[in-house]
């Protein structure tokens, strides 16, 4: 799978957007992009995924670069439940088994 | 809720005991996911399985094993276990394989906190 960076912390003011960015250097052309993020041990949750297009849900939108090689998630109004470890993952498909590889992804701290 | 389960929640055992953790997937997905996380280590992925057979896997140590049973869901064994098997164990479900074209999401239980004391 390709490698993401993340930037390791995101603070944010409640109601305001907030913009997460990832970086995919190295992705390959049938390589999607997925978000999921994790509140404090629970499990992860699946936010949204995307290949070439943008992409948009009821729980934030995915603007993929038009080379492909990094990606910004936004949730629209963050709200202080939004508080979690957000990762951004390069998943490949292979036609056979497959898994999620999680890096060390971005805590985001949405404040008052 | 995600619609997948994993009994127990918590669980509390003392070293070279065996645990089996158990996960039913949402209704209608295939493929199971197991995932280790520690507090060093992050989300580590262990093995997947589709629709019984096993597809992929990642660094599961040999104490540890897994099977899908027929009904789908799956038991993760954890035998031999050593004070650094302490973490939160995770699994997770998806439709297809997740080599699908389709590239359906995966979706996370509650997740097992296994102590080993």
């Amino acid at each position: 799978d390709a490698k993401t960076t993340q930037p390791t912390s995101m603070d944010c003011a409640e109601g305001r957007a907030a913009n997460l960015p990832c970086n995919h250097s190295t992705i390959s052309g049938n390589e999607y992009v997925y978000w999921y993020r994790q509140i404090h041990s629970q499990g992860p949750q699946y936010i949204i995924h995307g290949l070439k297009n943008n992409e948009t849900n009821e729980m934030a939108s995915l603007i993929i670069t038009e080379d492909r090689k990094s990606s910004t998630l936004i949730l629209p109004h963050a709200t202080l439940r939004d508080t979690a470890v957000y990762y951004c993952i390069v998943r490949v498909y292979t036609g056979g088994g497959n898994k999620l590889t999680f890096g060390t992804g971005t805590q985001l701290k949405v404040e008052l | 809720d995600s619609g997948v389960t994993q009994t127990p929640k918590h669980l509390i055992t003392a070293t070279g005991q065996r645990v089996t953790l158990r996960c039913s997937p949402r209704s209608g997905d295939l493929s199971v996911y197991w995932y280790q996380q520690s507090l060093d280590q992050g989300l580590q992925f262990l093995i997947q399985y589709y629709n019984g057979e096993e597809r992929a896997k990642g660094n599961i140590l040999e104490r540890f094993s897994a099977q899908q049973f027929p009904d789908l869901h799956s038991e993760l064994n954890l035998s031999s276990l050593e004070l650094g098997d302490s973490a939160l164990y995770f699994c997770a479900s998806s439709v297809g394989s997740m080599g699908d074209r389709i590239n359906t999401e995966a979706f996370f239980g509650q997740g097992t906190r296994l102590t080993v004391v």
